[in-house]
């Protein structure tokens, strides 16, 4: 069946442009999660939602990441004025049930969009 | 804070060798912790998930184990092949949560 996919693959922007990366999760899951994946390191967490709801932006490093998802499936996020450390992958996730507690569950992760802020 | 430590960074072996990943983790108070490949260019594969009631899980060739009072699992990998050339990804969970905490990975390369 049809996995978590990521548009676009690849970006390149210029310093200070907007840019906005979309991610379809597997149909039917509840949680959505976005990750940043810096060059050689793993991926750190940026922000968790269950269905249309934003349960967790503790992550996002400033004012100028910004995530949606409004009718709790495909999410977009957003990040304004970028700079050259805003540079990496960004890892989308999705999972079945509605994340924490003792729910033991598995997050799918999409192939990612590599960003690159010149 | 929880912090996720992988050893080595970097390993490569010939075909055939059997061979240990190391993930460490500084708080205990674990959920679960997950075993990741990852493959150029692509996106995170799961390969085992251990509770934290649990002490090992087996999947074909690998096998990867949990000790949580000493904050540390392993994952093994019997007779490697090319084919698991990959960075390898553990991650832990704390009890009500659900963000993973990811180690910085392992890069395997198996030589032919």
């Amino acid at each position: 069946g049809a996995g978590v996919s990521q548009s676009p693959r690849y970006k390149v922007a210029k310093r200070g442009q907007d840019v906005a990366l979309r991610c379809d999760p597997i149909s039917g899951h509840v949680s959505l999660f976005w990750y940043q994946q810096a060059l050689g390191q793993g991926p750190e967490f940026l922000t968790y939602f269950q269905n249309e709801a934003q349960l967790d932006k503790s992550g996002l490093p400033s004012d100028r990441f910004f995530a949606e998802r409004p009718e709790g499936s495909v999410s977009t996020l957003k990040i304004q004025r970028t700079q050259q450390e805003d540079s990496a992958v960004y890892l989308c996730a999705s999972s079945e049930l509605g994340g924490a507690g003792d729910i033991q569950e598995t997050q799918y992760f999409g192939p990612g969009t590599r960003l690159l802020v010149l | 804070k929880q912090e996720v430590t992988q050893i080595p960074a970097a390993l490569s072996v010939p075909e055939g060798e059997n061979l240990v990943l190391n993930c460490s983790f500084t708080d205990s108070a674990i959920y679960n912790l997950q075993w990741f490949r990852q493959d150029p260019g692509k996106g995170l594969t799961s390969l085992l998930l251990i509770q934290s009631s649990q002490r090992e899980q087996t999947s074909g060739r690998l096998n990867a184990s949990l000790d949580k009072s000493s904050g540390r699992s392993t994952l093994y990998i019997a007779a490697s092949q090319p084919g698991d050339s990959a960075t390898y990804l553990c991650a832990v969970t704390t009890s009500g949560t659900y963000k993973y905490i990811f180690g910085t990975g392992t890069r395997l390369k198996v030589l032919a």
